[in-house]
């Protein structure tokens, strides 16, 4: 099981451009989860979804900012007319049931915006 | 609100040394803690959870609700233990609150 994959790695996007950023869950996985980290900052929950459904979407921006987990295919974060204060490190998470379920994190997608 | 606190930034100790990571939260309910550990280049990983009650690399960590503290430790520090250590809360719903880190360098 190859685990938690997250691409790309490093994206650059200059401000007003769009970056998108993917995540496969792990093998039997259904629900998903996105942070943010902010340089020195701990990782700040986003959003968490299950295959077609947003469940909780109570940390995320109000604006630019989307998530999808369609039926088929990663789930995707996506950001719009990016801003430099969107750079940070986004880390997608899965788990296997709601619960007690350990969430399994991806090793993150550096976004960098000039 | 859901809060954690680690207020060390950064943690040294000599090899062989006993090491506490803090840890302090706020939840007004019985919340879910965890500890996760970030290895040199490597991706988050789940170290310890309170419920588990287990040691996991010769670490243990005890929930004190009366202190509201889920508090690290390690009798003997070794050097591969050196890595940032988050404290993380999940409390009524399905999300993890994470505390700023703690980078533990462990030293020869």
């Amino acid at each position: 099981n190859a685990g938690v994959m997250q691409n790309p790695r490093h994206l650059v996007r200059r401000r007003g451009q769009e970056a998108r950023l993917r995540c496969s869950p792990m093998k039997g996985h259904s629900h998903v989860y996105w942070y943010r980290q902010l340089p020195e900052e701990g990782l700040k929950f986003m959003v968490y979804l299950q295959k077609e459904n947003i469940i909780d979407e109570s940390g995320m921006p109000k604006e630019r900012f989307s998530a999808e987990f369609p039926k088929e295919g990663p789930s995707i974060l996506r950001i719009q007319q990016v801003v430099r204060g969107d750079s940070a490190a986004y880390f997608c998470a899965s788990s296997s049931q709601r619960g007690l379920n350990e969430q399994f994190f991806g090793p993150g997608t550096r976004l960098t915006v000039l | 609100a859901q809060r954690v606190t680690q207020p060390e930034k950064l943690l040294s100790v000599f090899k062989g040394a006993p090491v506490e990571l803090k840890c302090n939260y706020s939840y007004s309910g019985s919340p879910e803690l965890f500890w996760y550990v970030q290895y040199s280049r490597q991706r988050l990983q789940l170290l310890l959870r309170h419920i588990s009650r287990e040691s996991i690399k010769g670490f243990t960590a005890d929930l004190n609700k009366g202190e509201t503290s889920f508090h690290l430790k390690k009798p003997f520090a070794q050097e591969e233990d050196s890595a940032m250590y988050y404290c993380a809360l999940k409390g009524g719903s399905e999300k993890l609150v994470f505390g700023k880190g703690t980078k533990l360098t462990v030293n020869p």
